[in-house]
């Protein structure tokens, strides 16, 4: 009950397209749901961050969507940049459990 | 504001030896959690800490330990090594306990174990 399921593995995207990450849990106490983003050699930068109380944030070119009844939530990059590229990993963290479970990741790569 | 620090960046140790790594976190965050990262298992929570005490701990055996100080510094120790216990080490820091605080990691210690 603790899994994060994220997909797809692997992403490409052509510059200037729609990057769209999927995750899905199944602990309903969770409540804060976290995308980090990171680059080879670096730790994970947090990205973007979402509670259920809303179905949708929006930061510059990165939106969050989340359903909170499917118990899943989405990273939209738009306009993707080869910048972009790097692997995101999406999280959940709750009261009473309040360390961050991860999704296995996605490598992102933006072509030209 | 500096992020994150932790020391070393890399290391490389023989089986059976330990090793100690070492983590400040933000100034004005109290929290430290570890995290073990490899290609396999992904981001595994180790342990977190708040005021120098241990609140919450991942599923690693005991050979995995740590501690906080005064000063929310954090070290944690992996004794009698192992070579699947080669890996990205990540500290994150955070301004307390509980959800919706966000977290923010340094670059990692690397670890390989021969």
């Amino acid at each position: 009950q603790q899994q994060v399921k994220q997909s797809p593995q692997s992403l490409i995207v052509q510059k200037g397209g729609i990057s769209i990450i999927n995750c899905a849990y199944e602990n309903t106490a969770f409540d804060y749901f976290p995308w980090y983003q990171q680059f080879p050699g670096k730790g994970p930068a947090l990205l973007i961050a979402i509670r259920p109380d809303v179905s949708e944030k929006k930061e510059g070119r990165f939106t969050i969507s989340f359903n909170k009844s499917a118990k899943q939530f989405s990273l939209h990059i738009m306009d993707s940049q080869p910048g972009d590229s790097a692997t995101y990993f999406c999280a959940a963290t709750g009261r009473g459990n309040e360390k961050l479970t991860f999704g296995t990741g996605t490598r992102l790569t933006i072509i030209p | 504001k500096a992020g994150v620090t932790q020391t070393p960046r890399y290391l490389i140790k023989t089986r059976g030896q330990q090793v100690t790594l070492s983590c400040s976190p933000i100034s004005g965050h109290r929290s430290v959690s570890w995290y073990q990262q490899t290609p396999g298992q992904g981001l595994q929570f180790l342990f977190e800490y708040f005021s120098e005490t241990q609140r919450n701990k991942g599923n690693f055996p005991g050979r995995f330990s740590g501690r906080q100080f005064s000063n929310s510094r954090s070290e944690m120790n992996v004794s009698t090594l192992e070579l699947g216990d080669s890996a990205l080490y990540l500290c994150a820091s955070s301004f307390g306990p509980g959800s919706n605080t966000e977290a923010f990691f340094g670059q990692g210690t690397r670890l390989t174990v021969v």
